[in-house]
């Protein structure tokens, strides 16, 4: 087990459906991530929270909508997604560097992710 | 260019061979390093972090170049159970964590 839990690990919508993907993470961590990877495709991030602000949205469109309502809870919320969003939706998080955590120690624990079908 | 960059395989060899894979980052500003494996339809799982004098854990060693700016990861007497795709993950970071991940080289080992 890594720490990083996520809900639902397979989820089928339709493009009209509204639906929310939930990552609680249980390692004392400060920054938070969305990641896509469609198959046989590298890893994409989506969206970096650090200190439970969003630092990073990277050209994500807007049918994602990130919520980080604290440091050990992030949310994708979805709506009206396209068939080519179907992919697996992987949630990490890390330890950002402070006085006593330098950076050499901030690995990056991931989720199991979401298996997102979109018809 | 990309920030990692990776030869993507397959690497295909015996159980038992060496096998060496490599990976080369753009920024000369990047942090922390990492090897991370990642099993079909599995999330990455951290393998090793990468030291500047470089580190090894059982059969894996880990170097790192960074006047080169090349990173690696030999695995030793590869067993079945190695077979994944290893991806090279970089952290170039400044205020904030900011990883970026290779596209991943797999590695097929066959009895």
């Amino acid at each position: 087990e890594t720490g990083v839990t996520q809900t639902p690990r397979h989820l089928v919508m339709g493009m009209t459906n509204k639906k929310s993907l939930k990552c609680e993470q249980h390692l004392g961590h400060n920054a938070m991530y969305w990641y896509k990877q469609s198959a046989k495709k590298p890893l994409e991030l989506m969206f970096v929270y650090s200190l439970e602000e969003r630092v990073e949205n990277n050209s994500v469109p807007s049918r994602f909508s990130p919520e980080c309502p604290n440091s050990s809870h992030l949310f994708l919320h979805l709506h009206t997604l396209q068939p080519e969003d179907s992919a697996l939706y992987l949630c990490a998080s890390s330890q950002e560097a402070t006085a006593g955590y330098p950076l050499s120690y901030n690995e990056q624990f991931f989720g199991p992710g979401t298996r997102l079908t979109v018809l | 260019r990309k920030e990692v960059e990776q030869d993507p395989g397959p690497f295909n060899v015996p159980e038992g061979a060496t096998v060496a894979f490599n990976c080369t980052y753009s920024n000369s500003a990047s942090q922390s390093f990492f090897w991370y494996r990642q099993d079909c339809r599995k999330e990455p799982k951290l393998l090793m972090s990468v030291y500047s004098s470089g580190n090894e854990d059982g059969r894996f060693t880990a170097q790192l170049n960074r006047a080169s700016q090349y990173i690696s990861l030999l695995i030793r007497d590869s067993k079945l159970s190695d077979s994944a795709t290893y991806l090279c993950v970089v952290n170039k970071g400044s205020n904030f964590n900011k990883f970026y991940f290779g596209s991943g080289t797999k590695l097929n080992v066959k009895p």
